[in-house]
C-alpha cells in the first residue's frame, strides 16, 4: 500500500544533542510537510518542499532545519534540541497542483529531550 | 485572515449515542476547501473527508456525515451510533488551496466514547 512512513517512531535525545528524524513516502507526492504538534495542540505547520523548493515558516526557529534529498525522503534536523523542543513530529505529503490535495500524514514521531 | 474555530475542546458520550462535532471557519476567500481528520491516541493524523467550497452538498459515510453550510460559516461533523473506537481527538482544517495547499487546523475537540 502507499504510504507515509516515519522512522523511528519513539526518539530520545539529550539535552543539545543533534537529532534527524526520517519520513519517507511511496506515493511520489510532489509535496512533503513537517509539522510539530505539542500536547493537546494543533499541529503546527514548521515547513515543507515542493520538490525541491524549500519553503520555510516565519516563525520557525533556526533551530529546525530539513534536507529533501530525493521525491521520497525528507528528514527533519534538530541542531540542538531543547526541553521545548519535545513533542509529536508529523511528516505529511500530499500531490500538489492545481486546486488542492489532501494532505496524507505519517505515523509521527514522539520525540523525547532528556 | 483565516481561521477555524472548534468550541467544544472536550465531548463524552456513551456509546451508541449519536454525536456531532462542530466547526466554524472565516475565510474572505470565495474558493477554499474544508477537512476533517480523526487523531487517534496512536498519533496519526487520519483523513476522513475534503469537501470544496463550492459543493455543498452533505455526504454521509457509513456511521459519519457531515453538514456544510456555507451560509453559517459552518462544516460540522456528525458520528451516529458512536462506539468506543471512535474515541479520538478530531481536527478541521482550512485551506486555500494552491500549489502547497496550506492547512489551518482548528485547536480539535477530544471525543471520549464510554462503553
Amino acid at each position: 500500500d502507499a504510504m507515509v512512513i516515519q522512522n523511528p517512531r519513539y526518539q530520545v535525545t539529550q539535552f543539545g544533542k543533534p537529532v534527524t528524524l526520517s519520513c519517507s513516502q511511496t506515493l511520489n507526492h510532489n509535496v512533503m510537510y513537517w509539522y510539530q504538534q505539542k500536547s493537546s495542540q494543533a499541529p503546527k505547520l514548521l515547513f515543507h518542499y515542493y520538490d525541491k523548493d524549500f519553503n520555510n515558516e516565519a516563525d520557525t526557529p533556526d533551530n529546525f532545519q530539513s534536507r529533501r534529498p530525493n521525491t521520497s525522503f525528507c528528514f527533519l534536523d534538530i541542531r540542538s534540541p531543547g526541553l521545548g523542543d519535545a513533542a509529536m513530529y508529523l511528516c505529511a505529503t500530499s500531490r500538489g497542483g492545481q486546486g488542492t490535495d489532501t494532505q496524507y500524514f505519517g505515523p509521527g514521531t514522539r520525540l523525547t529531550v532528556l | 485572515a483565516q481561521k477555524v474555530t472548534q468550541a467544544q475542546t472536550e465531548i463524552s458520550v456513551v456509546e451508541k449515542e449519536d454525536v456531532t462535532l462542530d466547526c466554524v471557519y472565516e475565510t474572505r476567500d470565495t474558493t477554499y476547501y474544508l477537512f476533517w481528520y480523526k487523531q487517534p491516541p496512536s498519533g496519526e493524523l487520519v483523513f476522513l473527508i475534503r469537501r470544496n467550497s463550492f459543493d455543498e452538498q452533505n455526504e454521509i459515510s457509513g456511521r459519519y456525515s457531515w453538514n456544510f453550510q456555507k451560509s453559517t460559516s459552518s462544516f460540522n461533523f456528525t458520528i451516529t451510533a458512536s462506539q468506543v473506537v471512535d474515541s479520538a481527538v478530531y481536527f478541521c482544517a482550512l485551506s486555500s488551496g494552491g500549489a502547497t495547499n496550506k492547512l489551518i487546523f482548528g485547536t480539535g475537540t477530544l471525543l471520549a466514547v464510554q462503553p
